[in-house]
């Protein structure tokens, strides 16, 4: 069993729907959970960031932990094209260096 | 605003070369990383750092070495490249040593091509 696992995808969605995306993980120790965005060829690029149960929200995004279930989601409302990118859901434990795990990522389309 | 740079985005080199990669942060954070990304694989730890002279191997350290002189430089070195380290490389930092909030700051990678 991976320690973070998402969907690879492809997701597709029309633009002005609602994306979500999914990843759960096994390290029960995890404290920090962490949304990527990376765009064909470029670096990661952090837009969400989740240490307690619920809900986070930020503009278009939602992020959503819940750590009895091992499970963190991202919802993107009013998806746009320029959402059209890979979302690579990291998980952190305290420890020399606070190291991520990271799942391998989602691929998301959003179609006109 | 949070700046990880990297020497090169695009680098080729020849089977048997010694290539460095160099990593530059100017958030003045104690943890730096070296990652490897690959289709299908995702990222992958090399090494990371959490002090100046102070590193740990990864998952992957095979093939690779790292140096860290300076808190705000962090150099992967590949001493003899092979094919299979052919990759797009990312570093990446993050401060709050021992803290929960461990985001870390990417670089824009350097794909490196070994012939």
């Amino acid at each position: 069993q991976k320690e973070v696992e998402q969907n690879s995808g492809p997701l597709s969605v029309p633009e002005g729907a609602i994306a979500s995306l999914n990843c759960t993980y096994s390290d029960r120790g995890s404290q920090s959970f962490f949304w990527y965005r990376q765009y064909s060829g470029k670096s990661p690029e952090l837009i969400m960031s989740i240490y307690s149960n619920g809900d986070k929200e930020d503009g278009r995004f939602t992020a959503q932990l819940n750590k009895a279930s091992q499970y963190v989601s991202l919802l993107i409302r009013d998806s746009q094209p320029s959402d059209s990118a890979t979302y690579l859901c990291a998980v952190g434990r305290p420890g020399t260096a606070s190291k991520l795990t990271f799942g391998t990522g989602t691929r998301l389309q959003v179609t006109l | 605003d949070v700046k990880v740079t990297q020497s090169s985005r695009y680098l080729v080199k020849r089977t048997g070369e010694k290539v460095f990669l160099e990593c530059v942060q100017d958030m003045d954070h104690e943890n730096m990383f070296w990652y490897r990304q690959d289709p299908g694989l995702g990222l992958r730890l090399i090494y990371f750092s959490y002090d100046v002279k102070m590193k740990e191997k990864g998952d992957i350290p095979e093939g690779y070495s790292v140096s860290r002189e300076k808190k705000e430089r962090f150099s992967l070195i590949l001493e003899s490249a092979s094919t299979n380290q052919t990759s797009m490389y990312l570093c990446a930092s993050s401060s709050a040593h021992g803290n929960i909030y461990n985001e870390q700051f990417f670089g824009p990678g350097t794909r490196l091509t070994v012939l």
